[in-house]
C-alpha cells in the first residue's frame, strides 16, 4: 500500500525558534496533502490543505504566517512552525491523497516547545 | 459545519468480545463516511468506507452502515481479536461539490484495548 513518512518523529525545539517538518508520499505522487493537528484525547483538527505548486489554503483560525507550508514537489510538502511557543506543542500529522482521492497518513510529528 | 461524534473510550473487552463503537454526523447532503484505525506508533490507516445511504463497508471482520436516516456509522466487529488493540477514528468527508468535498472530519478517537 501507498506509504507516507515524516521526518523528524519527534522534536523539542526552544521558544522563538522556528522548526520544519517534512512529508513525503514514497511510492505515489501527490498533488495535494493535508496538515492536522492532534491534542491529547482530541480529535485530528485540519490546518491546511497544500497544494503543489501552489500556495496552501488555511482553515479558519490558522495563522498562516506562523505555519508556513511549501509543497514544492510531487512527493514533498513541510509544514514551518515559526516562532514555536509552548502553546504550539503539539502533535502534527501530514496525508497525502493519491489520484483516486485516497487518504494516506503519516505517522505524526511530536513537537515540544520548551 | 460538519461534525463526527464518537462513543467516548477507553474500551476495554476480553477477546472473542462483540465489538460496537457508535459514531454520528452532522454534514449537509450526502457525506462519504470513514472509519480509520491507529496501531500503536503507526499512522492512520482506512479501515473502511460507505460512500452513499445504506452502503455497508467491510474489512478485517469489522463492518458499518451509512444511515441516512439517523445520521450514523456505527462500527462493530463480532468477534474482536487482541491484535484490534488501538485507536479508531469516525470521519466524514462533504458530498462532491460542497466547500469540505475531500477534506475530512474526523471524531475525537476512541481507545479500544483487548485483552486475552
Amino acid at each position: 500500500g501507498a506509504v507516507v513518512s515524516q521526518h523528524p518523529s519527534r522534536v523539542i525545539c526552544k521558544s522563538g525558534t522556528s522548526v520544519k517538518i517534512e512529508c513525503r508520499s514514497l511510492d505515489f505522487q501527490a498533488t495535494t496533502m493535508f496538515w492536522y493537528r492532534q491534542f491529547p484525547k482530541q480529535s485530528l483538527m485540519l490546518m491546511a490543505t497544500s497544494n503543489e505548486g501552489s500556495k496552501a489554503t488555511y482553515e479558519q483560525g490558522v495563522e498562516k504566517d506562523k505555519f508556513l507550508i511549501n509543497h514544492a514537489s510531487l512527493t514533498l510538502s513541510t509544514l514551518t512552525v515559526t516562532s514555536a511557543h509552548p502553546e504550539d506543542s503539539s502533535f502534527y500529522i501530514c496525508s497525502a491523497r493519491d489520484r483516486d482521492h485516497e487518504q494516506y497518513f503519516g505517522p505524526g510529528t511530536r513537537l515540544t516547545v520548551t | 459545519g460538519d461534525s463526527v461524534t464518537q462513543m467516548e473510550g477507553p474500551v476495554t473487552l476480553s477477546e472473542e468480545a462483540f465489538l460496537t463503537i457508535n459514531c454520528t454526523y452532522t454534514a449537509t447532503g450526502y457525506p462519504s463516511l470513514f472509519w480509520y484505525v491507529q496501531y500503536p506508533g503507526e499512522g492512520l490507516q482506512l479501515l473502511l468506507k460507505a460512500t452513499k445511504a445504506d452502503d455497508k463497508g467491510s474489512n478485517k471482520g469489522f463492518e458499518a452502515t451509512y444511515r441516512k436516516e439517523t445520521t450514523s456509522f456505527h462500527l462493530e466487529k463480532g468477534s474482536v481479536q487482541v491484535s484490534d488493540s488501538a485507536v479508531y477514528f469516525c470521519a466524514l468527508s462533504g458530498e462532491a461539490g460542497g466547500t469540505s468535498y475531500g477534506k475530512l472530519t474526523f471524531g475525537q478517537g476512541t481507545i479500544l484495548t483487548v485483552h486475552p
